[in-house]
């Protein structure tokens, strides 16, 4: 069954240390995006991107950086992570360029802690 | 950016009752409007979305309205049963762009 899928799940890290989440998809959806949910601020984006060469920052950018390694491939990098970066992160894709909508199908999502 | 703005943050009601979430936006030019549900512990996904040229859907027991004057759309719910419970977010976007979602709403049906 096509889906998205996100590793880690669950991590837990420490003050100053790089993180990469990781998101691969079998959809054969042309968008990427990465989301970041905090209780009672919904989701809110971080980065995306519309095909392998294009990336482009959301509403929240700053402390993070993305690779998009091929069309199925959307990485999320945290380079020296911090505590108000404990949050669940979720990986999205879309078929624009098939239906024209923008409905987002969800990777089950990555549950960050930063001590 | 949009502003997304949805109320209530929670909302409880018993079980066979009808529940009304609604959200405001502030670009005139937004024209599609998705409405997610992710249960405790899972992903998003959708449940009914609805385009600028149409004033209401209905799917089953869910409908969403849209009023463009207002910049308003809502999400019904009605015979609610307690496998409704879950976080609801709507969301708003401007064709090709990306979709900016509300701060959610937590619903809670008692049997």
């Amino acid at each position: 069954d096509a889906d998205v899928t996100q590793t880690p799940r669950n991590r837990i890290t420490k003050t100053g240390k790089r993180i990469m989440l990781e998101c691969s998809q079998t959809k054969g959806h042309d968008r990427m995006y990465w989301y970041r949910q905090d209780p009672g601020l919904g989701l809110r984006l971080i980065y995306y991107s519309f095909d392998v060469k294009d990336i482009n920052k959301g509403e929240i950018s700053d402390g993070y950086s993305v690779s998009r390694q091929a069309q199925a491939k959307f990485s999320l990098s945290l380079e020296s992570a911090i505590p108000n970066q404990t949050a669940l992160y979720f990986c999205a894709t879309s078929d624009f360029a098939r239906t024209n909508t923008g409905e987002l199908f969800f990777g089950e999502g990555s549950r960050l802690t930063v001590l | 950016g949009e502003n997304v703005e949805q109320h209530p943050s929670t909302l409880s009601v018993q079980e066979g009752d009808s529940a009304v979430i609604k959200c405001t936006y502030s670009d005139s030019a937004s024209n599609y409007f998705p409405w997610y549900k992710q249960e405790l512990g899972k992903r998003p996904q959708l449940i009914i979305d609805i385009r600028s040229n149409v004033g209401e859907k209905k799917d089953q027991r869910i409908a969403v309205t849209l009023n463009k004057t207002a910049k308003h759309f809502s999400l019904h719910i009605t015979e609610t049963q307690p496998e409704d419970s879950a976080v609801y977010f709507c969301a708003v976007s401007t064709g090709a762009n990306n979709l900016f979602f509300g701060t959610g709403t937590r619903l809670t049906v008692i049997p």
